[in-house]
Formats: structure tokens, C-alpha cells, sequence
């Protein structure tokens, strides 16, 4: 299976900041999606993020509050921008690898909290 | 959209016990079925995962299998272990973007 490298782990910011989540690959996937998991609750699909192009996003999400970039294959970032104690979730990098492994794995989240 | 109820929400089991956890589906196009175990603090497992082709599919301890008529598909964990406590997540797709149910969390006891 893909080994998937989110940063930073977790993260404490101030209201009106942004932040910006990592999620590396160690192989050429075809697919990289972000998810949002709220506290206590199950997984909510943000956007799925293209190679070179704008990110497809989900009804309830948009680009400003959470732009996403993917330059490459084994790469890409979610920015949570303008943060409110709402947006205190784990982020959740997935990705689905190429060839015959095409199975759906996560990374290990970055859990943030706003205050 | 897809829509993917899941029960029970909560499961305590003896160890040894078999624990079975269903999800029922409403999108008749999906056709990748997967499961996930979270423990605490960390990113969700994959499993074990079906595809609409296979009615049943099985790893060691833990069996999955999909009935499309119905468009059901059940998670079966037997010999239950302490170490499969745990939050359990049933998901739906036909493109990889995963509909999540709203998670089981098993309850293994000693």
C-alpha cells in the first residue's frame, strides 16, 4: 500500500489565521482527495484534488475558505483559510494508487484546533 | 448523492464473540465497497474492500460480503480480540470518493 505523510500531525491556530496541511506519497497515485472529520463524527468529503488544475469540491465546501493545490502526482495542499473554532476537525489526505492497487488509503490526519 | 446508513452504532462483544456490523447503500451505481478501522488519534485503516463483482470476499478473521439487489454489504469479525476495539467505518463509491456511514464502534471484552 502507499505510505501517505501528512504534516503537521496537528496544529493549534488563532481565529483569522490560515493553515496549510501537507500530504505526501511515496508513489505515483491516481487519485488524491481531502477529507474533513468533525469531532465524534464520521468522514465528509471536501474536494478531490487534480493534477494541475482547480480542485473539484463538494456541495458545502468553496475554493476560499479551502484551496487546494496538487502540482504533482505524489503531492498536494489543503489550505484552511480565515479559521473559526468551527473548523476544528481532523483533515484526512486519501489517495488511490495506479496500476493494479487501486484500493483507497488515508493518511494519519492533522487534527486542528482554532481558538 | 449516495447516501450509506450503518448499524448498530455501537457493538460490545466478549472476546472470542463474532461481531458483525451492517451498511446499506442507496446509490445502485457504486461498485467499491470498503472498510475502515480507526483507533484513536490515527487515520482510518482499510481493512478489507469489495467490489460490485464479488459477493463475498474474506482476510483471516474478517469477512465482508455485498448484496447488490438489496444493496446491502456487512463487515463479520470473528474470534474477537481486544486489539480490534475499535471505531468502524463502512464506505461507498463508484468513482473513489468515498460516502461514509456514520461509524460502529466495537467494544471488544476481555
Amino acid at each position: 500500500s502507499a505510505v501517505i505523510s501528512q504534516k503537521p500531525s496537528r496544529d493549534i491556530c488563532q481565529r483569522g489565521t490560515s493553515l496549510t496541511i501537507q500530504c505526501q506519497v511515496d508513489s505515483q497515485v491516481t487519485m488524491m482527495f481531502w477529507y474533513r472529520q468533525q469531532p465524534g463524527q464520521s468522514l465528509t468529503l471536501i474536494a478531490t484534488a487534480n493534477q494541475g488544475s482547480e480542485a473539484t469540491y463538494e456541495s458545502g465546501f468553496v475554493i476560499d475558505k479551502f484551496p487546494i493545490s496538487r502540482p504533482n502526482l505524489t503531492f498536494s495542499t489543503l489550505t484552511v483559510s480565515n479559521m473559526s473554532p468551527e473548523d476544528s476537525s481532523i483533515y484526512l489526505c486519501s489517495v488511490v494508487g495506479a496500476g493494479s492497487n487501486t484500493e483507497a488509503f488515508f493518511g494519519q490526519g492533522t487534527r486542528l484546533t482554532v481558538v | 448523492g449516495e447516501n450509506v446508513e450503518q448499524h448498530p452504532s455501537t457493538l460490545s462483544v466478549q472476546e472470542g464473540d463474532s461481531a458483525v456490523i451492517k451498511c446499506t447503500y442507496s446509490d445502485s451505481a457504486s461498485n467499491y465497497f470498503p472498510w475502515y478501522k480507526q483507533e484513536l488519534g490515527k487515520g482510518p485503516q482499510l481493512i478489507i474492500d469489495i467490489r460490485s463483482n464479488v459477493g463475498e470476499k474474506k482476510d483471516q478473521r474478517i469477512a465482508v460480503t455485498l448484496n447488490k439487489t438489496a444493496k446491502h454489504f456487512s463487515l463479520h469479525i470473528t474470534e474477537t480480540q481486544p486489539e480490534d476495539s475499535a471505531v468502524y467505518f463502512c464506505a461507498a463509491s463508484n468513482d473513489y470518493k468515498l460516502s461514509f456511514g456514520a461509524g460502529t464502534t466495537v467494544t471488544v471484552r476481555a
